[in-house]
């Protein structure tokens, strides 16, 4: 299966409050990140998280992370449509080179 | 800041020539840029990493003849597909490193299409 793994969609209303999951496998991971893409583009870094911390803010979005049960969330506050876009959570796996290795990407609708 | 352009964004091309695809860092120095291919609704699957002044690491099952990578300064890496075919066609996306730091910044990709 995936090293790294999120669900494959999500829809929410506007105004709600999203959270997408993330689960990954290697425990050496020193970084977490959130990345956005939206269509036909590249990929956007949203935030990421250093493995010794559980919780960073960053405006509308909180990043959560159990480094016991290697699970990591993204949540947005107050969703707007603009936020409807594909969501890659990635890890490091302790990597000195840089290398990234992606979730398959969790697709983000919001109604208005 | 922290800003990766990557040039063609589309290209169309006939099948059996060559397609240069290039990634650069404007406002950082990347020691090690990353070559990805996307195709459609699936994840990025790493294609190299390449580093400057040296050459690149290619993931098992990518063909190095096929995909030259070139990295000469630390601001630009290029990707030639070469004699390309339509089961080359898909979304290609850079990524750099910059020096020091544990953070990719992407382009915003090449869509490739062979006919």
């Amino acid at each position: 299966g995936e090293d790294v793994e999120q669900s494959l969609f999500l829809s929410v209303r506007e105004g709600d409050s999203s959270v997408i999951n993330c689960t990954y496998t290697d425990s050496s991971s020193t970084y977490l990140y959130w990345y956005k893409q939206e269509p036909g583009a590249g990929l956007q870094l949203l935030t990421y998280i250093f493995s010794n911390m559980d919780m960073k803010q960053d405006q509308r979005l909180t990043v959560l992370l159990n480094k016991k049960d290697k699970h990591l969330s993204l949540r947005i506050a107050d969703t707007q449509t603009g936020d409807s876009a594909i969501y890659f959570c990635a890890d490091d796996r302790g990597s000195t080179l840089g290398r990234l290795y992606f979730g398959r990407g969790t697709q983000l609708t919001v109604w208005p | 800041g922290a800003v990766v352009s990557q040039h063609p964004s589309w290209v169309i091309c006939k099948s059996g020539t060559s397609v240069k695809i290039e990634c650069r860092s404007l406002d950082f120095q990347a020691t090690t840029m990353f070559w990805y291919r996307q195709f459609p609704k699936q994840s990025l699957m790493l294609m190299a990493t390449s580093n400057e002044g040296s050459k690149a690491t290619y993931e098992q099952g990518v063909e190095k003849d096929k995909f030259l990578i070139n990295h000469a300064s630390l601001t630009l890496s290029t990707l030639t597909v070469t004699s390309a075919h339509p089961e080359d066609s898909s979304f290609y996306i850079c990524s750099a490193r910059p020096s020091g730091k544990n953070i990719q910044y992407f382009g915003a990709g090449t869509r490739l299409s062979v006919l």
